[in-house]
């Protein structure tokens, strides 16, 4: 059983480009959760959904970030017009129903 | 928002027991203790979770204090590939879930070093 996928896992774009994040959760798992890590920073919570459902994207940047998770298909993280700022590790979670979740190996995004 | 207090960093012997302790005084009835890893900024691995009564699985043994109120997680024979920041996170169950709880609070977490 595969875990969580993320691709790319090293992703470079210069300012002002789009960022295009996938996440395909673990087999049989409707949830998905996407966290982000800055350097030297812990994880945080960035949003929060289910199948075609957002439940919780609290955690979001109001502008310029986005994420849908499709009846098929993976779920994306975009950023829009990313800066640099937007440097750091974004983690994609999956869980069957609300409870454990596990974690993808990380998408690491370099704005030049 | 962490709703728990662990040191920042511990060492341990190769082949020794680490034991990783972590308060949640605050805990509520309805909140499960969760211990994550994260080594070396891969993505965070889960470890174990429980309520009230110990756990243990093949990775590690939970221990929660009769009160709640604090828990120790225990690699018993620490390897350096153990060597990680463990965090320890509290979470409401699943059943009392609503749609902002979902989320998982990660703290600093402890820097366990094991060295040989």
């Amino acid at each position: 059983n595969a875990g969580v996928m993320q691709n790319p896992r090293h992703l470079v774009r210069r300012r002002g480009q789009e960022a295009r994040l996938r996440c395909s959760p673990m087999k049989g798992h409707s949830h998905v959760y996407w966290y982000r890590q800055l350097p030297e920073e812990g994880l945080k919570f960035m949003v929060y959904l289910q199948k075609e459902n957002i439940i919780d994207e609290s955690g979001m940047p109001k502008e310029r970030f986005s994420a849908e998770f499709p009846k098929e298909g993976p779920s994306i993280l975009r950023i829009q017009q990313v800066v640099r700022g937007d440097s750091a590790a974004y983690f994609c979670a999956s869980s069957i129903i609300a409870d454990t979740q596990y974690f993808g190996p990380g998408t690491r995004l370099t704005v030049l | 928002d962490a709703k728990t207090t662990q040191p920042p960093s511990m060492d341990c012997a190769e082949g020794r027991a680490a034991n990783l302790p972590c308060n949640h005084s605050t805990i509520s009835g309805n909140e499960y203790v969760y211990w994550y890893r994260q080594i070396h900024s891969q993505g965070p691995q889960y470890i174990i979770h429980g309520l009230k009564n110990n756990e243990t699985n093949e990775m590690a043994s939970l221990i929660i204090t009769e009160d709640r109120k604090s828990s120790t997680l225990i690699l018993p024979h620490a390897t350096l590939r153990d060597t990680a920041v463990y965090y320890c996170i509290v979470r409401v169950a699943w059943a009392d879930r609503g749609s902002t709880l979902g989320r998982l609070y990660f703290g600093r977490g402890t820097q366990l070093t094991v060295w040989p």
